[in-house]
């Protein structure tokens, strides 16, 4: 079964730096979304890119889409303490199953002031 | 517009018990999605229902777990005689529309079940 599997696990940069993190999946996609989740709370969906598109941008946030490669990256740019969560990409069935998201693990964005 | 409602936020129960999860979905959503989290690990789909109609549950194990949403009132995950790998953060989500028109999913803030 597909799998995103986020990587570093772990970032922690000074506010102001730009934040990257990837994501890695196995199987053939219809799209990829980037979810965002603070400590104890629901996700919140960043942004949701289509297997057609390379590349997406969302105020500071900018998505890169490498089909060839199966992976995506997430760019944050000048963050802020704010920022500070977890984050999901997650990847849907090109079977049509867009409600059955595969999420990895995450990793854990810490911003410091 | 309230978001999508989930209660309790924690929930502790002994092993055996039953547990009860409600979730409300966003107004004029009739699409809900639960999921479960465990320690360390990503979200995985469990059941998707609409209402009066669990249209996808491969995601649920086959055993202690139920799921429903009936007409009136919230949809509620049941899971009887818990046992300790149950523990873990469930989520519900919810759409408008069908899925299958790559309709963004709205998550609540999650139900944290606790079994001791």
């Amino acid at each position: 079964s597909q799998q995103g599997e986020e990587d570093p696990q772990a970032l922690s940069i000074q506010e102001g730096e730009n934040a990257t993190m990837n994501c890695s999946y196995k199987t053939s996609i219809n799209n990829l979304q980037w979810y965002r989740q603070n400590s104890g709370r629901g996700l919140v969906h960043l942004i949701l890119i289509r297997s057609n598109e390379r590349e997406k941008h969302s105020g500071r946030l900018r998505v890169t889409l490498d089909t060839s490669k199966k992976s995506s990256s997430l760019l944050i740019t000048a963050s802020r303490a704010a920022d500070t969560a977890s984050y999901f990409c997650a990847t849907d069935g090109s079977g049509g199953s867009n409600y059955k998201l595969t999420f990895g693990k995450g990793t854990l964005l810490t911003v410091n002031p | 517009n309230a978001g999508v409602m989930q209660n309790p936020r924690h929930l502790v129960r002994r092993r055996g018990q039953e547990a009860r999860l409600r979730c409300s979905p966003m107004k004029g959503h009739s699409h809900v999605y639960w999921y479960r989290q465990l320690p360390e690990e990503g979200l995985k789909f469990m059941v998707y229902l609409q209402k009066e109609n669990i249209i996808d549950e491969s995601g649920m194990p086959k055993e202690r777990f139920s799921a429903e949403f009936p007409k009136e009132g919230p949809s509620i995950l049941r899971i009887q005689q818990v046992v300790r790998g149950d523990s873990a953060a469930y989520f519900c989500a919810s759409s408008r529309n069908d899925p299958a028109t790559n309709e963004k999913l709205f998550f609540g803030s999650g139900t944290q079940l606790s079994v001791l």
